[in-house]
């Protein structure tokens, strides 16, 4: 069965720092990678995709992927108030309809 | 870019009501649409998985004739709940994509409570 494995938190970091979020997936096929945050009682809002091993970088986010230890990171600079959220790890295989694989998700929250 | 509406934000009608959910994709085609179901503090559970013009795949364990999917055009697709119970409520929500491999982006849910 495919997995995606996510620590559920929560996560509690001061304002300013960096947040560490941690993924980890079963599927050796998956080739696609995403990051969504999802505030309480919204929807998941796309935050990072990445699909080649290293470090993707997208203003105060960098993803990384490894795919040797199928490990999936998402860093997060100068954490702010706002970045307090539920983060998703999804990966996605190349077949079919290439439905997504869902972790339970991280809680993180910011420290004012 | 790549703006998914849903339709209605809330539902809350009596056991036994039909509900019907629209999703749009705004400014692109969605060769692919997906629907979700979140029961509280936990993860999207897939539903099934709509192409245009065709039947939609079902996840295991989800009931297709309770739960109607219609992918009429690449910008629309609907969910219709038939004969809701209770049980039923929960925080419904599609994502579209343009083509594989490239991401899911979600439309803002539909809370649906059934009294």
């Amino acid at each position: 069965q495919k997995e995606v494995e996510q620590n559920s938190g929560p996560l509690s970091v001061p304002e300013g720092a960096i947040a560490s979020l941690n993924c980890t997936y079963s599927d050796r096929v998956s080739q696609s990678f995403f990051w969504y945050r999802q505030y309480s009682g919204k929807s998941p809002e796309l935050i990072m995709s990445i699909y080649s091993n290293g470090d993707k970088e997208d203003g105060r986010f960098t993803a990384q992927l490894n795919k040797a230890s199928q490990y999936v990171s998402l860093l997060i600079r100068d954490s702010q108030p706002s970045d307090s959220a539920t983060y998703l790890c999804a990966a996605g295989t190349p077949f079919g309809n290439e439905k997504l694989t869902f972790g339970t998700g991280t809680r993180l929250t910011i420290i004012p | 870019g790549a703006v998914v509406s849903q339709h209605p934000s809330w539902v809350i009608c009596k056991s036994g009501t039909s509900v019907k959910i629209e999703c749009r994709s705004l400014d692109f085609q969605a060769t692919t649409m997906f629907w979700y179901r979140q029961f509280p503090k936990q993860s999207l559970m897939l539903m099934a998985t709509s192409n245009e013009g065709s039947k939609a795949t079902y996840e295991q364990g989800v009931e297709k004739d309770k739960f109607l999917i219609n992918h009429a055009s690449l910008t629309l697709s609907t969910l219709t709940v038939t004969s809701a119970h209770p049980e039923d409520s929960s925080f419904y929500i599609c994502s579209a994509r343009s083509s594989q491999g490239q991401p899911q982006h979600f439309g803002d849910g539909t809370r649906l409570s059934i009294l």
